[in-house]
């Protein structure tokens, strides 16, 4: 069946270095990938998307590019604050269908 | 704006008694979902409905029961609560297409 599969946390970096979450999907046909993010206490957030291969989705300086060669959606930013301290999760969807998740990578930046 | 609306925040049931996890959404959407988070999990889907007055199992749907009661509305029910579905549950909304899902608070449900 649809998977996705994110690296384990958690990733500790320091203030204004070089962020990348790896994802990688199983799926059947063509769907959508999302990232969302986490904050402590909260529900998930959409942080951004892309609905087609080599789209690039992009929000608040991290981006994702939509990779069918090698089913992957890997989320990098390039100077990471103390405020994206979360849980970044990985996720896909099929039209009407199902919202599938990650299990979730846990940031930690600090200062 | 509401959004995602869930109740209650917070449970604490015994093994075997029942409950009912509500969510209600006011932003017109087909598509409502519930999903747990346990740690090193992530989020899983136990049931989804893709419009009103359908439902589908997810991956745990074992111990669960849903009722898509109209557009608005989707609870989740346990019908005998075991100390494996001490969870945060969440209930999610979208329009059904490949656009943005919003999430409710999360319901806190611990079973002794």
């Amino acid at each position: 069946g649809d998977s996705v599969t994110q690296m384990e946390g958690p990733v500790t970096l320091s203030e204004e270095a070089f962020l990348t979450i790896n994802c990688t999907y199983t799926a059947t046909g063509y769907p959508s990938l999302f990232w969302y993010v986490q904050y402590p206490g909260e529900g998930l957030q959409l942080l951004l998307k892309a609905t087609k291969a080599d789209d690039k989705g992009s929000n608040k300086g991290f981006e994702a590019t939509y990779r069918k060669e090698t089913t992957s959606f890997h989320l990098e930013k390039g100077s990471v604050q103390v405020s994206d301290s979360a849980v970044y999760f990985c996720a896909l969807k099929y039209n009407t269908d199902k919202l599938i998740f990650g299990t979730g990578t846990r940031l930690q930046v600090f200062p | 704006n509401a959004g995602v609306t869930q109740t209650p925040k917070f449970q604490v049931l015994k093994t075997g008694q029942s409950m009912t996890l509500q969510c209600a959404q006011d932003m017109n959407h087909n598509s409502m979902y519930w999903y747990r988070q346990d740690p090193g999990m992530g989020l899983r889907l136990i049931y989804y409905s893709a419009s009103e007055g359908t439902t589908d199992k997810g991956e745990v749907p074992n111990g669960y029961n849903v009722s898509r009661l109209n557009k608005r509305e989707f609870s989740l029910r346990l019908e005998s609560a075991a100390p494996s579905q001490t969870s945060v549950y969440f209930c999610a909304s979208n329009t059904g297409q490949n656009t943005e899902a919003f999430f409710g608070q999360g319901t806190r449900l611990t079973v002794v």
